[in-house]
């Protein structure tokens, strides 16, 4: 079946540092790929998206590119901030699985200042 | 416009009682997904709602588990005789149309307490 992992958390990181966040799925097909983020106190949101491969997804500073080859979506930001603490899930759907989302284990990131 | 909105935000109840989640997905969204977010399981997929099609409810833990969407918006997630397992943040999203590409948007969540 489908699945997704990610790098094991927690990372913590000083402000203005570089992140990654590795992920790497498994599905048939051509899923979307996604990354949600949950600031503390806040329900899931989408952060960026990537539909087919080579596609870049990009927000808030944050960027991932969809690699086929690697089955990867690693999410990377060159300049992190306080206010980007927050738990970071990547996800994939195919709409052959009724476009449910298979959710990573989350990555709990915290920046200080 | 509004979001996703679920009630209660939080349950505590007894083991053996059956509970009730509702959810209320934004306005014209045709598909509405239900997840299970837990300490041991992570996010998990546990029933899906597009349209006026049977639901896919493959990923219901139990037959303790049902759920129900009556006139193509509101959503009921009811789990008989709740267990200690159950305990979980309960969350609802709903997308425009359930396409692959379409994203999802999620309510606040239930937080359900199983003592």
């Amino acid at each position: 079946g489908d699945s997704v992992t990610q790098m094991e958390g927690p990372v913590t990181l000083s402000e203005e540092a570089f992140l990654t966040i590795n992920c790497t799925y498994t599905a048939t097909g051509y899923p979307s790929l996604f990354w949600y983020v949950q600031y503390p106190g806040e329900g899931l949101q989408l952060l960026l998206k990537a539909t087919k491969a080579d596609d870049k997804g990009s927000n808030k500073g944050f960027e991932a590119t969809y690699r086929k080859e690697t089955t990867s979506f690693h999410l990377e930001k060159g300049s992190v901030q306080v206010s980007d603490s927050a738990v970071y899930f990547c996800a994939l759907s195919r709409e052959t699985s009724g476009s449910r989302l298979t959710f990573g284990e989350g990555t709990q990131l915290t920046v200080n200042p | 416009g509004a979001g996703v909105s679920q009630s209660p935000s939080n349950k505590v109840t007894e083991k053996g009682k059956d509970v009730e989640l509702r959810c209320d997905p934004i306005s014209g969204h045709t598909a509405l997904y239900w997840y299970r977010q837990s300490l041991g399981q992570g996010l998990e997929f546990l029933i899906y709602f597009q349209g006026n099609s049977a639901p896919d409810k493959s990923g219901l833990p139990s037959d303790r588990f049902s759920a129900e969407r009556t006139g193509g918006s509101v959503s009921t997630l009811t789990i008989q005789r709740t267990q200690q397992e159950d305990s979980a943040v309960y969350l609802c999203a709903s997308s425009l149309g359930g396409g692959r590409v379409e994203t999802q948007y999620f309510g606040p969540g239930t937080r359900l307490l199983v003592l």
